[in-house]
């Protein structure tokens, strides 16, 4: 069962404007969400994380909301620039153990 | 500080023949797991490590798969005998046991193609 989804296969935006990258979750166990980003021929890095007591965490030009009730993420990367290309997973952990499920990926193209 | 280091990089093999993977965690990083990602999805879990015991390995497929941690530290995932299905990229990541909400580190992975 997937249980991190996310629905956009692709997204591309020119270089300045905003990304917004969505993610949507069923387990209503899992406590902590998390970003990753990933390049070719490279293991995936981590980029940004949300505790579920909290609805909106900020790290320089990305910021990670969590809408709970919605069981939705989403990823904003203000302002958007080409090196920001890469696939971006969606991941989640379940507070019951320290495993983390992962959302199949979203390719982000920034444009010059 | 060393990340995590996986080896080979890419193996080719024929199907029904047997293949290992070998990760070097981060030194002190007391997890350790070992994930599938085929084309076009995510990572998917295999085992996860606490020191040398294997705390979850509910999606290895255990008539083929086994894995190791010999003394907590290196890791082997071995396939055997490997399927067309098998092909995709195995990595291995280390977190500090109760910090994975920090983000695990994965290493660069080891791309199978089973032909």
């Amino acid at each position: 069962d997937q249980q991190v989804k996310q629905n956009s296969p692709s997204l591309s935006v020119q270089e300045g404007r905003i990304s917004i990258l969505n993610c949507d979750y069923t387990n209503s166990m899992f406590d902590y969400f998390l970003w990753y980003k990933k390049y070719p021929a490279e293991g995936p890095t981590f980029l940004i994380s949300i505790s579920s007591i909290k609805d909106k965490n900020e790290d320089g030009r990305f910021t990670v909301f969590l809408n709970k009730s919605a069981k939705h993420l989403s990823l904003h990367i203000v302002p958007s620039q080409p090196g920001d290309s890469a696939v971006y997973f969606c991941a989640a952990r379940e507070f019951t153990n320290n495993d983390m499920r992962f959302g199949a990926g979203t390719r982000l193209t920034v444009k010059p | 500080e060393a990340g995590v280091v996986q080896s080979p990089r890419y193996k080719i093999i024929e199907k029904k023949q047997p293949v290992a993977f070998w990760c070097n965690p981060i030194s002190g990083h007391n997890t350790l797991y070992w994930y599938r990602q085929n084309l076009g999805q995510g990572p998917e879990l295999l085992i996860r490590y606490e020191n040398e015991e294997a705390v979850d390995d509910s999606q290895l497929p255990k008539d083929r798969f086994s894995a190791e941690r010999l003394k907590g530290v290196d890791s082997t995932l071995k396939i055997q005998p490997a399927e067309l299905g098998d092909s995709a990229v195995y990595l291995c990541a280390s977190s500090m046991t109760g910090l994975a909400n920090y983000g695990y580190t994965f290493g660069s992975g080891t791309r199978l193609t089973v032909v």
